[in-house]
């Protein structure tokens, strides 16, 4: 069965570093998202992307990140200059029906910053 | 988006059925109701979701009460690996758009041996 994958899926960095972290969608999807959570809260809302341009992002998804799909299989998330705040939970997700929110997610990117 | 009101935690013995509730009482006409959940920090998985009518898949089935305030996840048998956070989320549905989810808080549901 096709599956969301993500990597690495422990990154440690410290303050003030670029992190890049990696996302493979599923091959058919178009629509792809990343999701945070800070350890004991809940899932965050960082931004949706398609047709190569951001549909949406929210208030924490400010100037320090960025997202880009390279290539025709990689999606990215950058964090230019990683705060202490950072450290979470990152999911990529993705689906081919956006309308019904069948979203499937990867298994995640555990973010550590020192 | 409709706002959504589950227990916060929940127990349940192995092998019977877990009725997971949510209410969601100021929902559109247009909105869907989904699950998803999300076992022990693992990305969430999507479980099911539903307009009006009951739905049922090989994972669960969905129950939503005729004024659609109200529905009822269940998972008919349940073991331990159904062990997770479970999230009722409302949302409508916008064709060739990227909406996001937004999770609550979920409830937690214990199967026990």
């Amino acid at each position: 069965e096709p599956e969301v994958t993500q990597t690495p899926s422990h990154q440690v960095t410290q303050m003030g570093q670029e992190v890049i972290l990696r996302c493979v969608p599923i091959s058919n999807h178009l629509y792809f998202y990343w999701y945070r959570q800070i350890l004991g809260q809940k899932v965050e809302f960082l931004v949706s992307f398609y047709n190569n341009e951001i549909s949406e992002k929210s208030e924490i998804f400010d100037d320090q990140f960025s997202v880009e799909r390279p290539d025709g299989s990689n999606f990215t998330l950058k964090i230019r200059s990683t705060k202490l705040e950072d450290s979470a939970m990152y999911f990529c997700a993705s689906t081919s029906r956006a309308a019904y929110n069948e979203q499937f997610f990867g298994p995640g990117t555990r973010l550590t910053v020192l | 988006d409709a706002k959504t009101t589950q227990p916060p935690s929940m127990d349940c013995a192995e092998g019977r059925a877990a009725n997971l509730p949510c209410n969601h009482s100021t929902i559109s006409g247009n909105e869907y109701v989904y699950w998803y959940r999300q076992i022990h920090s693992q990305g969430p998985q999507y479980i099911i979701h539903g307009l009006k009518n009951n739905e049922t898949n090989e994972m669960a089935s969905l129950i939503i009460t005729e004024d659609r305030k109200s529905s009822t996840l269940i998972l008919p048998h349940a073991t331990l690996r159904d062990t997770a956070v479970y999230y009722c989320i409302v949302r409508a549905a916008f064709s060739g758009s990227a909406r996001q989810l937004t999770f609550g808080s979920g409830t937690q549901l214990t199967v026990l041996p």
